[in-house]
């Protein structure tokens, strides 16, 4: 069954940890996404990947990493540079790059700090 | 860079009743406008969109209104039903330049269809 997984679904952390939110993708999708989602404030671009071994940063990069050794996966840290890290976290990825395709989303992954 | 202000932010509406959520953005060089549904606790999901060179799309209760001069677009939904109840975003992209492929998002509308 084709889709985005990401995991864990909930995730708490302290503060001055890092963690690593996972998303992994069966789509053959070359462009991959990550998005914060907050009440109010629609779904804000953290950094996107348009192909294997190249990102960008979003609008919202600060405090947050990402690699993309292999095109099925693009995962997420949450560094403890991140002053607001409680959010819920939405992967994506789409095909054919440029806005132009339908982005398919993961099911999030919400992170608590405590 | 491109904002995109949405609203409102919450729509209450009668079973049978139409909808409408209205868009703006900021760069007059956005050419692709899609909207998101969102159910409570599920993912975002592509409902419609529309493209700079047609002004209006519809696919059954769903329609897209797309004015470039204004730089507005809407959603309608008529006949709403209580399945119909989400947040729905939507969403502006160029197709060229410095931002070309970055979906920017509005800040998301919750819609509420009562019985």
């Amino acid at each position: 069954d084709g889709g985005i997984t990401q995991s864990p679904k909930y995730l708490f952390r302290k503060e001055g940890q890092n963690v690593t939110l996972s998303c992994e993708q069966n789509l053959n999708h070359d462009a991959m996404y990550w998005y914060r989602q907050d009440p109010g404030q629609g779904l804000r671009l953290i950094y996107y990947s348009q192909i294997v071994n190249d990102f960008q940063k979003g609008d919202i990069a600060e405090g947050y990493s990402v690699s993309r050794e292999k095109k099925e996966s693009f995962p997420l840290t949450v560094t403890s540079a991140q002053k607001n890290p409680t959010a819920f976290y939405l992967c994506a990825s789409s095909i054919p790059w440029g806005g132009l395709g339908e982005l398919f989303f993961g099911e999030g992954s919400r992170l608590t700090v405590l | 860079g491109e904002n995109v202000e949405q609203h409102p932010s919450t729509l209450s509406v009668q079973e049978g009743d139409s909808a409408v959520i209205k868009c703006t953005y900021s760069d007059s060089a956005s050419n692709y406008f899609p909207w998101y549904k969102q159910e409570l606790g599920k993912r975002p999901q592509l409902i419609i969109d529309i493209r700079s060179n047609v002004g209006e799309k519809k696919d059954q209760r769903i329609a897209v209104t797309l004015n470039k001069t204004a730089k507005h677009f809407s959603l309608h939904i008529t006949e709403t039903q209580p399945e119909d109840s989400a947040v729905y975003f939507c969403a502006a992209s160029r197709h060229a330049g410095t931002s070309y492929g970055k979906l920017t998002f509005g800040q998301g509308t919750i819609l509420t269809v009562h019985p």
